[in-house]
């Protein structure tokens, strides 16, 4: 069964600091990895989108990185900031549906000052 | 351009009511897709649909109906409403189905089913 697992399920950290987030996948043969940041009560919002021949990818504070051959992703939050607090979603999709995304449950991280 | 727009944010519903959650996009998109989000798990596919006229079931699709009968919108239909269809629905669409494309989601609907 094709699956995305996230760790860790929370985290927090102090303003300023750096994290590193995790996403592994069984999904086979696969498509695309997106990772994606959903505020408290709103809809998620998108960070990145990598292909199986990208590496990594960056937004600003945000770097996703891929190993395909591991079916591994993470994403690093450099200098935290207050407005980083919420959940980030990992989101992947095969090549024979990349329209069925499956979603992990999320990692909730909390930036404290 | 307004995006995702989702209509009501909040509902309660009796049991064995009806109604449907309204959802509209203009940016042209073929692909539109209605969500689950529940405590502790990823959000899971109801239904989707690539274009007009089109439409085929997701992971979770008893209980709901969609239609797509313009680009534009795709309504999420709750035909008995059951307790276990409390739930924060998310709709999302993307340009085409396929690789590198954004998807964009809507800002939610929190349906509380009493």
């Amino acid at each position: 069964k094709n699956q995305v697992e996230q760790s860790p399920q929370s985290l927090i950290i102090l303003e300023g600091k750096n994290c590193t987030l995790q996403c592994n996948y069984t999904v086979s043969p696969f498509s695309n990895l997106r990772w994606y940041k959903q505020d408290t009560g709103r809809g998620p919002v998108s960070l990145t989108i990598m292909t199986f021949s990208e590496n990594t990818k960056s937004n600003g504070r945000y770097t996703a990185t891929l190993d395909a051959d591991t079916k591994q992703s993470s994403l690093h939050i450099t200098a935290s900031q207050l407005s980083d607090s919420a959940s980030y979603i990992c989101v992947v999709s095969g090549v024979d549906s990349s329209y069925k995304l499956i979603f992990g449950s999320g990692t909730r991280l909390l930036v404290r000052p | 351009n307004a995006g995702v727009t989702q209509t009501p944010k909040f509902q309660v519903l009796k049991t064995g009511q009806s109604m449907t959650l309204q959802c509209a996009q203009d940016m042209n998109h073929e692909y539109m897709s209605w969500y689950r989000q529940d405590p502790g798990m990823g959000l899971r596919l109801i239904h989707y649909s690539v274009g007009a006229g089109i439409t085929d079931q997701g992971e979770v699709p008893n209980g709901y109906n969609v239609s797509r009968s313009t680009t534009e919108d795709f309504p999420l239909r709750l035909l008995s409403a059951a307790p276990s269809q409390t739930s924060v629905y998310f709709c999302a669409s993307m340009f085409q189905a396929g690789t590198g494309n954004t998807i964009y989601f809507g800002e939610g609907s929190w349906l509380t089913v009493v």
